[in-house]
């Protein structure tokens, strides 16, 4: 089972938005609305944002949506904050359980 | 409050073994799904095993299949790893986590570092 395909990197300035995708197949994301967003700052461990494509845990500010697309999820973090500097992957359902590739993303 | 503690990385050769393990709390261990994902010093995450809540389902990734063993032990709220035949591409910081549905990972540990190097 491949990665799931994010974008390296993506930016804002404080209060933009930014919109991070992940792209599957039919066989997991395309599949299943089960995908998942985590949080990871450096040294840290991965924190979970959003589950089942659109919800949000306890905790997590409304700043973080997600939704999906045919064979892609996407997370959009509204009115970005210097807090929102991290790496950010998202996970799907699947027969082989996958994580997205990745995207760094840069508070300008 | 909910507490995810790995121990038991460390340095080892290649070919060598390693047992992970940890101590969760917080919420209830028996009724959860629970698995260990690790992630190589500068790549991303990789899901590595899970297992049933009772220890009579178990799924691993391809490449540590017959060398990994996840198991744990209800009764010490404990969920272990396995490490045999470590490789240099096994290097990585390994994440225990709970895993509450269809690989949404809710609770994770702060992991420990598995290194395999001579």
């Amino acid at each position: 089972q491949s990665a799931l395909t994010q974008p390296p990197s993506a930016s804002g300035s404080p209060g933009q938005s930014v919109t991070i995708s992940c792209t599957g197949t039919s066989s997991d994301v395309g599949s299943y609305n089960y995908v998942s967003w985590y949080q990871q700052h450096p040294g840290k461990a991965p924190k979970l944002l959003i589950y089942e494509v659109s919800r949000r845990p306890s905790g997590v500010p409304d700043r973080f949506s997600g939704s999906k697309s045919g064979n892609t999820a996407s997370l959009t973090v509204s009115g970005l904050q210097a807090e929102d500097e991290a790496d950010y992957y998202c996970g799907s359902f699947a027969v082989s359980k996958v994580f997205g590739t990745g995207t760094r993303v840069t508070v300008l | 409050e909910v507490q995810v503690v790995e121990s038991g990385g460390g340095l080892v050769q290649p070919g060598g073994s390693l047992r992970l393990s940890c101590a969760a709390s917080g919420f209830t261990f028996s009724s959860s799904w629970m698995t260990w994902v690790r992630q190589a010093p500068g790549t991303g995450l990789e899901w590595v095993a899970n297992i049933k809540e009772d220890g009579s389902e178990k799924y691993y990734m391809d490449s540590v299949k017959g060398r990994f063993t996840i198991s744990r032990d209800n009764a010490k709220n404990s969920l272990y790893l396995q490490l045999n035949s470590l490789r240099a591409e096994d290097t990585a910081m390994y994440y225990c986590g709970r895993d509450r549905g269809f690989h949404t990972i809710d609770y994770w540990g702060q992991g420990t570092l598995v290194t395999v190097s001579s």
